[in-house]
């Protein structure tokens, strides 16, 4: 299957900022999703990024906290916007052609 | 919410086979059962999926109650780097993610 890169794979921030995560696939795939995994927890989709429209987002989660960019079939950005301590987990984006696979992840710490 | 129900642990020696049940009562006649792995901070790892055909490939058995309303994964010969959280999830596209099962082999 496909190969994502996913970056950052950790960072620490400072509350109030923002941070914007990148996953490059190494093929076009049709489909590009994003999750949160708060610690301890199972992975919770955030939404759908559809290639040149906006993203599709799940309950719970909206546009202005996490914007999400889609310009093409190989690539996807998350940003994660105004952070608060809460917002401390693994963000994992996932691709889908055959079969799905995911980046490793990005371990945000908000301090 | 997640349309699986699977126990929170299991543990299985090590050589032996794992048996990983799931139920998924609510099942439609077009979603897919599919299975993946999650090894202790790492992305998740897909392992296998049907639809209602037993399947197998090179890591595990897809067995698929012919009501398809429940599912067992098999590892026929469960080695320490199978320890991970499995999760089953029926989707036709987007990932559901439950709270799977946590499976422990020991030596």
């Amino acid at each position: 299957s496909a190969v994502i890169s996913q970056k950052p794979s950790r960072d620490i921030c400072q509350r109030g900022t923002s941070l914007t995560i990148q996953c490059q696939v190494d093929s076009q795939v049709t489909m590009m999703f994003w999750y949160r995994q708060q610690p301890g927890q199972s992975l919770t989709l955030i939404a759908t990024a559809n290639q040149g429209s906006e993203a599709t987002y799940e309950s719970g989660f909206v546009i202005d906290k996490f914007p999400i960019s889609r310009p093409n079939l190989t690539f996807s950005t998350l940003t994660v916007s105004n952070m608060s301590p809460e917002d401390s987990s693994i963000y994992l984006c996932q691709g889908s052609d055959t079969e799905a696979f995911f980046g490793q992840g990005t371990r945000l710490t908000v301090v | 919410d997640a349309k699986t129900t699977q126990p929170p642990s299991m543990d299985c020696a090590e050589g032996r086979a794992a048996n990983l049940p799931c139920n998924h009562s609510t099942i439609s006649g077009n979603e897919y059962v599919y299975w993946y792995r999650q090894i202790h901070s790492q992305g998740p790892q897909y392992i296998i999926h049907g639809l209602k055909n037993n399947e197998t490939n090179e890591m595990a058995s897809l067995i698929i109650t012919e009501d398809r309303k429940s599912s067992t994964l098999i590892l026929p010969h469960a080695t320490l780097r199978d320890t991970a959280v499995y999760y089953c999830i029926v989707t036709t596209d987007k990932l559901i993610f439950g709270t799977g099962t946590r499976l422990q082999v020991f030596p």
